[in-house]
């Protein structure tokens, strides 16, 4: 299977806290990207890193991409409660198309 | 920018019934569109790939007559459910192709076959 691997499955935090999550995935990529889900509804889109990019920031998101170890992070820093979600990476291989999905971290930020 | 909508956002039918579900591109054109298929607390499972003026492409596993796309416009892809059972139900999820480079997500659809 293409499908990415995300750690940890789950992360429960205090606010203020700082969350750090791990994707994986097995092939070439063209970019990879991340995406956050509220119980229930679609998918919001956070951040794209292209394959020649090593970091990416946006507000309090910071992206990493290695590409030699085929492995991204996501860090949301002074997290909120309102930050309570799901949070899955994908990547679009070399060839371009469709999104290979991980399998998602469910954060839960306690007040 | 870039928003996609969906419809219905909830729709609860017998089984054996068809229901269709409609999505959007509001403000920009999409090529292609793609639907998924969410059960609880997984990941999202690419049903098929839908491209403006030709058929669609499935995933393996995905009969495609069971699932029929047809993606008319630019800015429209539907989504029909054929004879549905109550094993088809599950939360539905389609997406826009922005610019060759992601995706723009639909609210989702969510389905129970009675």
């Amino acid at each position: 299977s293409q499908q990415g691997e995300e750690d940890p499955q789950a992360l429960s935090i205090q606010e203020g806290e700082n969350a750090t999550m791990n994707c994986s995935y097995k092939t070439s990529i063209n970019n990879l990207q991340w995406y956050r889900q509220n119980s229930g509804r679609g998918l919001v889109h956070l951040i794209l890193i292209r394959s020649n990019e090593r970091e990416k920031h946006s507000g309090r998101l910071r992206v990493t991409l290695d590409t030699s170890k085929k492995s991204s992070s996501l860090l949301i820093t002074a997290s909120r409660a309102a930050d309570t979600a799901s949070y899955f990476c994908a990547h679009s291989n070399a060839g371009g198309g469709k999104l290979i999905f991980g399998q998602g971290t469910e954060l839960s930020v306690k007040p | 920018g870039a928003v996609v909508s969906q419809h219905p956002s909830r729709v609860i039918c017998k089984s054996g019934t068809s229901v269709k579900i409609e999505c959007r591109s509001l403000d920009f054109q999409a090529t292609t569109m793609f639907w998924y298929r969410q059960f609880p607390k997984k990941s999202l499972m690419l049903m098929a790939t839908s491209n403006e003026g030709s058929k669609a492409t499935y995933e393996q596993g995905v009969e495609k007559d069971k699932f029929l796309i047809n993606h008319a416009s630019l800015t429209l892809s539907t989504l029909t459910v054929t004879s549905a059972h109550p094993e088809d139900s599950s939360f539905y999820i389609c997406s826009a192709d922005h610019k060759g480079e992601t995706q723009y997500f639909g609210p989702g659809t969510r389905l129970l076959v009675l």
